[in-house]
């Protein structure tokens, strides 16, 4: 199986804050990897697929990069509403798709 | 606009048989290729996918619930369904349906306890 690292597990920023958040892959994905956004009580929202990819809706200070065991989701400049945990999620492995660990991000 | 709607018991015993369904609105769920999963979340924990099944009726499960789950789909009434076998406090979660990876419904909690 797949697994995925996500990196740092709690991140604490402020408002207008450049984050970057790493998703590790035990073995290569080429780009089949998606971020999800997580508030709590509420269903995951998808942010990016296809490693890049925004997802429509999603605000542009959302990006993501990365291809093969390594990946990136940057916030720009963090809002209010981005404190919320994130996940990663491989689509490569068929038929497990399975998710990083989640990464907390926390108003400092 | 597609929605989906988990449905089911919010408390099994254990031993039981955990049983859920998924109601789509707004569209069919036989159109547009897509697969229709299961995705669970333990209290305070991180995201376990479950398995998914395809409008054709292919399914395919997580391995470590394999012998436990069984996903079904209904066309005819527009839903899709989870059923997982022998439960423990261990499958305490909340349940989600999903359309792909871009469509979730809302969760259920399903609390496993005598």
């Amino acid at each position: 199986d797949i697994q995925l690292t996500q990196s740092p597990s709690f991140l604490s920023a402020s408002v207008g804050d450049r984050v970057t958040i790493t998703c590790r892959a035990s073995q290569g994905i080429s780009s089949y990897l998606a971020w999800y956004q997580q508030k709590p009580g509420k269903a995951p929202k998808l942010l990016i697929y296809a490693a890049s990819t925004l997802q429509s809706g999603v605000p542009s200070r959302f990006s993501g990069s990365g291809s093969g065991t390594e990946f990136t989701l940057t916030i720009s400049s963090l809002q209010p509403e981005d404190f919320a945990t994130y996940y990663c999620q491989q689509l490569n492995s068929y038929p497990l798709y399975t998710f990083g660990q989640g990464t907390k991000l926390e108003i400092k | 606009q597609v929605q989906l709607q988990e449905s089911g018991p919010g408390l099994v015993k254990p031993s039981q048989t955990l049983s859920l369904t998924c109601t789509v609105s707004g569209g069919s769920i036989s159109s547009g290729g897509y697969y229709w999963s299961w995705i669970r979340q333990h209290p305070g924990k991180g995201l376990e996918w479950i398995g998914y099944i395809y409008y054709s009726g292919s399914t395919y499960y997580n391995p470590s619930l394999k012998s436990r789950v069984t996903i079904s789909v209904d066309t005819s009434k527009n839903q899709f369904s989870l059923k997982l076998s022998s439960v423990t406090a261990a499958d305490t979660a909340v349940y989600y349906c999903a359309r792909g990876i871009d469509l979730w419904g809302q969760g259920t909690m399903v609390t496993v306890s005598s």
